[in-house]
């Protein structure tokens, strides 16, 4: 069984430039969350997408978007990069919160 | 008072012995308890979920549940060498059931 993937897994972009990234999840799981993670702030939850809405959404600027399409595949976008969202932005999916979340490999994020 | 409180450690353990970690929470309504081993440039893999009070084991790891006191453990017994890396604790609140709030987590060393 497939685990999730992350696309691609390094990027180096300039301030003021936008990315995005892009996650499938492991196959049957509607959830997709997006997470970064820093080694001063630690694991941050960014937004929770289900069945392409999104239901749950962390303390981040409007700078951080994400959506999520039919068959469950998540993208999030960061517009006019600080250097500040240098990071490892992370996709989980999960079948129900009982059954735990799993995490992507990851994309690790330079802005230079 | 942060929502997931972990001792950052280092907490260095001699090999065979046994790695106790600990983690508190403040949302009282919490109903799932999560733990996450990361190795260092890698992301987080679920090796624990509990839900119930009390103890559940699973090989060389037992969680232990303790919704009075709002806390929730991870012990290692037998620790080797593989099982240095941080360990994070992970609590859905009770209002944002698909989110996950992550703990600073626990850097743990396995001394040969």
């Amino acid at each position: 069984k497939a685990g999730v993937t992350q696309t691609p897994r390094y990027l180096i972009k300039t301030r003021g430039q936008q990315v995005t990234l892009s996650c499938s999840p492991i196959s049957g799981h509607r959830s997709v969350s997006w997470y970064q993670q820093t080694p001063g702030q630690g694991l941050q939850f960014l937004f929770e997408y289900f069945s392409e809405t999104q239901r749950n959404k962390g303390n981040f600027p409007g700078r951080f978007s994400g959506r999520q399409f039919s068959n469950s595949r998540s993208e999030m976008n960061v517009s006019t990069l600080e250097l500040g969202d240098s990071a490892l932005y992370l996709c989980a999916s999960s079948a129900g919160q009982v059954y735990g979340y799993t995490f992507g490999s990851g994309t690790r994020l330079t802005v230079v | 008072q942060k929502e997931v409180e972990q001792n950052s450690g280092p907490l260095s353990v001699p090999e065979g012995a046994i790695a106790s970690l600990n983690c508190t929470y403040s949302d009282r309504g919490s109903q799932s308890f999560f733990w996450y081993r990361q190795y260092s440039g890698k992301s987080p893999e679920l090796i624990m979920s509990i839900y119930s009070n009390g103890d559940k084991e699973d090989g060389r790891f037992t969680a232990q549940l303790n919704k009075a006191s709002q806390y929730v453990s991870l012990l290692i017994r037998d620790s080797q060498p593989s099982d240095s890396a941080t360990y994070l604790c992970a609590v859905p609140p009770e209002a944002a059931g698909n989110k996950l709030t992550f703990g600073g987590g626990t850097r743990v060393l396995v001394k040969p």
